[in-house]
């Protein structure tokens, strides 16, 4: 079976600092893909970045950063030059290629960017 | 090009009752997902689609079901709706079985009383 787990329920930031949202997985498949996606208060899902598990160099999109450790099943999700914006759910994925292209989430952590 | 669509954004049900709600996509996608999301939690799958006349079980299906008879519809069905079915519903859609991202849709909110 395959899990998702985020440690942080809650984080804060300043703005304009960098923050790290842990996300940490389990899964017995070789070939996978993670994500991570925001959830603002609007309710909207929206991607953000992706990782497949064959990618050697850590994605990055904009001020989005993927820092991927596969031998310890970890993909942090780094924000840079966090803005009040960012203020969200964020919510950690994974995808088992293998398995209908479904994707299991962890619980999510919810960050505050402080002005 | 609208994406994925939900119908309807919004529902009160009375436990008993039935209802089903549409999600439409217009980019071709095989794939196709119906997720629900209680607060405070993550999005768990309930069915999904493979293709056109294929459907399977996810996390939760229990209380559920779906149909596929058009590629671009995704239809999830609550027969004898419950309170533990209000929630807020996802459908989601992406091209392929190894996919770089699913395209989900604004979601429904349903409340069972």
């Amino acid at each position: 079976a395959q899990k998702i787990t985020q440690t942080q329920p809650g984080m804060f930031v300043q703005e304009k600092e960098a923050v790290t949202l842990d996300c940490t997985y389990d899964t017995s498949d070789q070939s996978y893909g993670l994500f991570w996606y925001k959830q603002p208060s609007s309710g909207e899902m929206i991607f953000l970045i992706y990782q497949g598990s064959y990618d050697e160099q850590n994605a990055t999109e904009g001020r989005y950063s993927l820092n991927f450790q596969k031998a310890r099943k970890s993909a942090n999700l780094v924000i840079s030059a966090s803005q009040l914006g960012d203020s969200a759910m964020y919510f950690c994925a994974i995808h088992p290629y293998n398995q209908g292209g479904k994707l299991i989430f962890g619980q999510g952590t919810e960050l505050s960017v402080k002005p | 090009n609208a994406g994925v669509t939900q119908t309807p954004k919004f529902r009160v049900l009375k436990t008993g009752q039935s209802m089903t709600l549409l999600c439409a996509q217009d980019m071709n996608h095989e794939y196709m997902y119906w997720y629900r999301q209680d607060p405070g939690m993550g999005l768990r799958l309930i069915h999904y689609s493979v293709g056109e006349g294929t459907t399977a079980k996810g996390e939760v299906p229990d209380g559920y079901n779906v149909s596929r008879l058009k590629k671009q519809n995704f239809l999830l069905g609550l027969e004898s709706a419950a309170p533990s079915q209000t929630s807020v519903y996802f459908c989601a859609s992406s091209p392929s079985r190894t996919l770089e991202t699913q395209y989900f849709g604004p979601g429904t909110r349903l409340l069972v009383l």
